[in-house]
């Protein structure tokens, strides 16, 4: 695998679920960042860490909670999700932070009914 | 808050034919950056742009940062249906925080 890479690419979930976003970079960055793309409206950075602690959370409710156990790997974990929160969420690395030359997966599709 | 303002929001041309996309602000930035994102994957990095007045090419594409490094274009010579997609235009202040566009979506026609 090269660059950042993102599973589940596609997932469908109900409002009562648990469930988790995983990326992984293969690029040997520091930094790792969560973003949301919903239709017509600007990327929205949620969470970035750096070296594994966590230097950013853009004012995102608690029912996104982020994860990064090194620097290769983060996670999103969703629970109790709105149907507002159906987007395309995008994962990202950099080499340091901050950095502003990032470098994106293939983003999660996905839908709460 | 710091605004990206994208013009046009949407561009349907003819191949062969040449493009102008504009990224604007009232913002000083600096660097920006130039994606390009194509249905169903992330965006990928084009270029970015970091002195004011800086021009650089990539093929048929034009990425220029104005004097003042508020503003930025992208122009195509010459679209080629592989050129479609959405173009985002991102800035950054030195804070690791990109500040993004709307974006642009570019339609070629064979």
């Amino acid at each position: 695998e090269t660059g950042v890479t993102q599973t589940p690419r596609h997932l469908v979930m109900g409002m009562t679920n648990k469930k988790s976003l995983k990326c992984e970079q293969h690029l040997g960055h520091n930094a790792m960042y969560w973003y949301k793309q919903s239709a017509k409206k600007p990327l929205e950075l949620m969470f970035v860490y750096s070296l594994e602690e966590r230097v950013e959370n853009n004012s995102v409710p608690s029912r996104f909670s982020p994860e990064c156990p090194n620097s290769s790997h983060l996670f999103l974990h969703l629970h109790t999700l709105q149907p507002e929160d159906s987007a395309l969420y995008l994962c990202a690395s950099s080499q340091d932070w901050p950095d502003n030359e990032q470098f994106f997966g293939p983003g999660t599709r996905l839908t709460v009914l | 808050t710091q605004l990206l303002e994208q013009s046009p929001q949407f561009l349907s041309i003819q191949e062969g034919e040449n493009l102008t996309v504009y990224c604007n602000s009232s913002s000083v930035f600096s660097s920006l950056q130039w994606y390009r994102q194509e249905p169903g994957e992330g965006p990928v990095l084009l270029v970015t742009v970091v002195t004011g007045g800086e021009v650089k090419k990539l093929k048929r594409l034009t990425f220029q940062f104005g004097d003042a490094r508020k503003d930025s274009s992208l122009h195509i010579t010459a679209a080629q249906p592989g050129d479609t997609g959405l173009y985002l235009c991102a800035g950054a202040r030195g804070t690791g925080k990109l500040i993004f566009g709307q974006g642009t979506t570019l339609q070629v026609k064979p």
